[in-house]
């Protein structure tokens, strides 16, 4: 079945450091890839996707490449901010040809101190 | 505001004791599917529903039910509790099933099993 694997947490960093998180995922087919973050209290929220092989996911200065050859959709960010605090999720999607099965990662939870 | 509201967001019950989770979205969602997050397993998918009467276990459907007479409505039922059911569960909501459709997800509603 799907599986993805995230780098253990808690990944501590200081403001303005580069970050990379490290997601691997085994599927069949061609999933969708994504990242999630879980600000402390609240729900996921999508930070990025990539729907196909070579396709970059960027927002709020994170980026994601979706690389098929590695199988990896690793989250960098050039210079992390105190607000960046939270847990990241990597996620795969619709790796059955189209049903919306989504297998999350278990979580990298990151802290940026001043 | 395009949201997906869970009451209640804590709730402290007692083993056997009947409890529905309700589960609301007002974007016109075809799909939802309900989570549990657990310390180092990530979110786990408990049941989905890809329309109205439609639903299906995920990948941890014991000890639940769902029921989907409305497209807006999702509640979650935990006939009769246990203490191993002690999580912080996640409602969420997508267009359609689509496995590039991104996800939003509720605040979370943390259920403690005594």
């Amino acid at each position: 079945g799907d599986s993805v694997t995230q780098m253990e947490g808690p990944v501590t960093l200081s403001e303005e450091a580069f970050l990379t998180i490290n997601c691997t995922y085994t599927a069949t087919g061609y999933p969708s890839l994504f990242w999630y973050v879980q600000y402390p209290g609240e729900g996921l929220q999508l930070l990025l996707k990539a729907t196909k092989a070579d396709d970059k996911g960027s927002n709020k200065g994170f980026e994601a490449t979706y690389r098929k050859e590695t199988t990896s959709f690793h989250l960098e960010k050039g210079s992390v901010q105190v607000s960046d605090s939270a847990v990241y999720f990597c996620a795969l999607s619709g790796s059955g040809g189209g049903y919306q099965k989504v297998t999350f990662g278990t979580g990298t939870k990151l802290q940026v101190i001043p | 505001e395009a949201q997906v509201t869970q009451n209640p967001r804590y709730l402290i019950t007692v083993t056997g004791k009947k409890l529905t989770v309700t589960c609301s979205q007002n974007m016109n969602h075809e799909y939802m599917s309900w989570y549990r997050q657990d310390p180092g397993l990530g979110l786990r998918q408990i049941y989905y529903s890809m329309n109205v009467e439609v639903t299906d276990k995920g990948d941890v459907p014991e000890g639940y039910k769902v029921s989907r007479k409305e497209k807006r409505n999702f509640p979650l039922i935990l006939e009769s509790p246990s203490p191993n059911q002690t999580s912080l569960y996640f409602c969420a909501s997508s267009l359609r099933r689509q496995s590039n459709n991104e996800q939003f997800f509720g605040p979370g509603t943390r259920l403690t099993v005594l």
